[in-house]
Formats: C-alpha cells, structure tokens, sequence
C-alpha cells in the first residue's frame, strides 16, 4: 500500500475517555499533516511536521490535545478527556513540499464522542 | 484567516450535463487546489492552480485561477455518476504551503 494510511478507521467513545489514532504516511513524504474536518464543513488545520519536528499548531488544538511523530515516520494523534464536541472526521495528510501535488491525505478516522 | 466560499452548496445535475462550482476568496490567493472526498472517505488531490489566468484539465474536469477576482472555478463537462462528491477548494495561508484553509465544499449528485 503506498497511501496514507490511518487507524483506526471509526471510534466510538465515551465523554471523558482518552483516545489515540495512528497516521502512516506515505514512507518518502518528510511532511505530515493532521486536519479535522465535522459535518458539511472543509477540514480545519490542527498541525504539521516536517520529519520529527511539529512546526505548527492550530489554536484548535487545546491542552487535551497532542501529536507526535517520534522517529519522523508515523505520527499519533491523542485526545484526553473527550468531549462531545470533539466528535469529528479526523484527517491526516502526507507530501514533500512539492505544492504542485498538495497533499495525499489518508481516508480519515472518524471520532464519535458518545 | 483566510476564508473561502463556494457556490452552489449542493447540485443535483443530470448525468451528461455540464457543471460549475465557484471558489471565491476573501484574501489574496497564492495558491487554490481542488480536492474532490467521497462520503466518509478521505479527500482526493484534483489541481492546483497558482497564475492568474492559469487553467488545467484533468479527464473531463477543467479548473480556472482568476487572480484578480480572487476566484476559480471548477466545471465538468458531460457529467458522470462518478463525478458525484463533495468538491473542496483550499488555499495556502498566506502562501503557507503547510497551512490550508479549506471551502466549505459543494455537494454534486448526478442522477443516471
């Protein structure tokens, strides 16, 4: 498989329970992206990495929030203390910078805060 | 931040007719892609356009930069069953290839 792949694909949890998602990115691809996107609405950024290091961050990404991508390949994505509102399509993206071909996003995970 | 609008929300074409769908911007634009994403799935690079006046294709699907009006547009001609999606532009942050911001995104059903 040579896409961006993420895991899982749906989540279903309960309001106060930590969750974490997975994000592998296309092997060659340096930067990382992660991107939620809640219902009729466009994906919204959350942050970026270029190889291990986390660039940028939304103010979307409050303290229960938190990405990694320890060794510059795959990335996580955890939420502590969920909360309804969290309940989103949560989409991860990989490119080289190249901005001709923007970027190669994964099929998303999709969060259910119940 | 920037902000993108697009226009119709949702269209229900009839397969074999032409369609567009409008990205207006209200910020300079340094770079628009289009992205088409299947129901729950996750979103799929189309183009990107970055001249003013620039124009590509890909199969039957035609996208336009106009710089000055901060606006592409997105046509399809002879429609498909397969064309159905949601059709997203999004653009840099202020050039910020890291960074887009994303349109709302236009809902196209074609009925056989």
């Amino acid at each position: 498989d040579t896409g961006v792949s993420q895991d899982p694909r749906h989540k279903i949890t309960k309001r106060g329970q930590n969750v974490t998602f997975r994000c592998d990115p296309i092997s060659e691809h340096n930067r990382l992206y992660w991107y939620r996107q809640t219902l009729g609405q466009g994906p919204e950024f959350l942050t970026y990495f270029q190889n291990e290091a986390q660039l940028e961050k939304s103010r979307l990404l409050s303290n229960r929030f938190s990405a990694e991508r320890p060794k510059g390949s795959f990335s996580t994505l955890e939420i502590q203390r969920t909360e309804q509102g969290d309940s989103a399509m949560y989409l991860c993206a990989s490119s080289l910078g190249d901005r001709t071909y923007g970027y190669t996003f994964g099929s998303g995970t999709r969060l259910t805060v119940v | 931040s920037q902000e993108l609008e697009q226009s119709p929300q949702s269209l229900i074409v009839q397969e074999g007719k032409n369609l567009t769908i409008n990205c207006t911007s209200s910020k300079t634009l340094y770079g628009l892609y289009w992205y088409k994403q299947k129901y729950g799935e996750g979103l799929i690079f189309l183009m990107m356009l970055q001249k003013g006046g620039e124009e590509k294709s890909h199969e039957k699907i035609t996208a336009k930069l106009d710089e000055k009006k901060q606006q592409s547009s997105l046509h399809i001609t002879a429609s498909q069953p397969s064309h159905a999606g949601i059709y997203l532009c999004g653009a840099d942050d202020r050039g910020n290839f890291n960074k887009f911001y994303f349109g709302s995104g236009t809902k196209l059903n074609v009925k056989p």
